[in-house]
């Protein structure tokens, strides 16, 4: 079945530490998406990537990175410059006018 | 400002009841609105809307676009436990990104 598969589903991170969520999809979708979201909110745009090799800073990038070497890889990089960091994060795809397929999300706690 | 903006932000009504979920958006050039169903992770699609005054039904639901007005609504008639979410309203723009609003908590109660 196709789909997007984010790991791990819970990530604890210490103040100072960098960490990685994983997102790989095999929809063969162009474009793929990370949003964050805090208790009680929707979801913010972190950073998104049309097309292999390029992507651009979204609403709240500070404090986080991306790389896409490949089609179906969109790894996130939460930094220790992200001041506030625990949050559910939530990967996408998106082919075409379509509307976007989610991962089932990562949640991030620092302690 | 490129806001969306969901009201109500909480809803507590009983199995059988219908519901109307507002979403109203601040930017006049879009491409389309969207309405997703999150219950615990992952939020499923419901509707994509990018014609005004076309309803959109799928069962127990249905949706609309007042693109002169800039608001979007979602019905849901004879509401079951199994609707009980948050119900997340986005507009997509002319480069495909969605804007969130922050969201409708809906709670059915038995």
């Amino acid at each position: 079945d196709g789909g997007i598969t984010q790991s791990p589903k819970y990530l604890f991170r210490k103040e100072g530490q960098n960490v990685t969520l994983s997102c790989e999809q095999n929809l063969n979708h162009d474009a793929m998406y990370w949003y964050r979201q805090d208790p009680g909110q929707g979801l913010r745009l972190i950073y998104y990537s049309q097309i292999v090799n390029d992507f651009q800073k979204g609403d709240i990038a500070e404090g986080y990175s991306v790389s896409r070497e490949k089609k179906e890889s969109f790894p996130l990089t939460v930094t220790s410059a992200q001041k506030n960091p625990t949050a559910f994060y939530l990967c996408a795809s998106r082919w075409a006018e379509a509307g976007y397929t989610f991962g089932s999300g990562t949640r991030l706690t620092v302690v | 400002e490129d806001k969306v903006v969901q009201s109500p932000l909480s809803l507590v009504v009983h199995e059988g009841d219908t519901v109307t979920l507002n979403c109203s958006y601040e930017v006049t050039n879009f491409r389309s609105l969207l309405w997703y169903k999150q219950e615990k992770k992952a939020p499923t699609f419901l509707f994509m809307l990018t014609s005004s005054g076309i309803e959109k039904k799928s069962g127990r639901l249905s949706s609309i676009l007042d693109k002169k007005e800039l608001f979007s609504i979602l019905n849901i008639t004879a509401t079951q436990t199994g609707d009980s979410a948050v119900y997340l309203c986005a507009r997509m723009d002319s480069s495909y990104k969605l804007i969130f609003g922050s969201g409708t908590r809906l709670l059915v109660r038995p």
